[in-house]
């Protein structure tokens, strides 16, 4: 079974720039979650989806963070325009039903540097 | 609202001997899910045990158990014959049994090493 996929796996950008990252669940996982880990930090939730719709986005910063998931697969999440203080790994999971016990399975992440 | 918290930054272990990472945790639920994650340097989460809050009995996944208190709040995770692969970052999480639907609350995490 293939994992859940994320590129790129690197990226540095100058603040005030744009940036995307891409992900593709495992298939048939219904639910796809963004998070935010910066140094030292354990990952902190940007956004849920279940299929194409938001089930939670209350910690995303909506104001320079936008995420998609159209057709209910691949997602891409963007910041426009970035800040220093979003350098930070950012982890996609996919879980197949929502939630409770249900195991999450993560990405292996994009880690951003701002400059 | 729910905190995890990891009061261990650093933890080292000889291999093949045990050591045992702490997470309490704070909620005024009843119904919750409590995991274990490891991190290697590649950066992806693997999750490396559970425990239903419901259930009395202790989660044990083969070299790895949890002590589970649940009036205490409390849920660390036991290595036992430690190996040099389980060097990572461990992070504890809890997940709600209702309300958002599967968000994952972590803690900060707790960095793990083993000396041969």
């Amino acid at each position: 079974e293939a994992g859940v996929a994320q590129s790129p796996r690197y990226k540095i950008i100058e603040k005030r720039q744009s940036v995307a990252f891409w992900c593709n669940p495992i298939s048939g996982h219904a639910t796809l979650y963004w998070y935010q880990q910066i140094l030292g930090q354990g990952p902190k939730l940007l956004i849920q989806f279940q299929n194409n719709g938001v089930v939670d986005d209350s910690q995303l910063p909506k104001d320079r963070f936008s995420a998609e998931r159209l057709k209910g697969v691949d997602s891409t999440l963007k910041i426009q325009p970035a800040k220093l203080e979003d350098s930070a790994v950012y982890l996609c999971a996919s879980s197949s039903l929502p939630g409770y016990g249900t195991e999450a399975f993560f990405g292996q992440g994009t880690r951003l540097t701002v400059v | 609202a729910q905190t995890v918290t990891q009061s261990q930054p650093e933890m080292s272990v000889q291999e093949a001997e045990t050591v045992t990472l702490s997470c309490t945790y704070d909620t005024s639920e009843s119904d919750y899910y409590l995991f274990w994650y490891k991190q290697p340097p590649s950066r992806q989460m693997i999750l490396v045990i559970r425990q239903e809050a419901y259930k009395q009995q202790n989660a044990t996944e083969n070299r790895f158990s949890v002590n589970f208190q649940k009036a205490a709040k409390s849920f660390s995770l036991k290595i036992s014959d430690s190996q040099l692969g389980d060097a990572a970052m461990y992070f504890c999480a809890y997940r709600s049994a209702g309300g958002s639907q599967g968000n994952l609350i972590f803690g900060k995490g707790t960095k793990l090493s083993v000396k041969p």
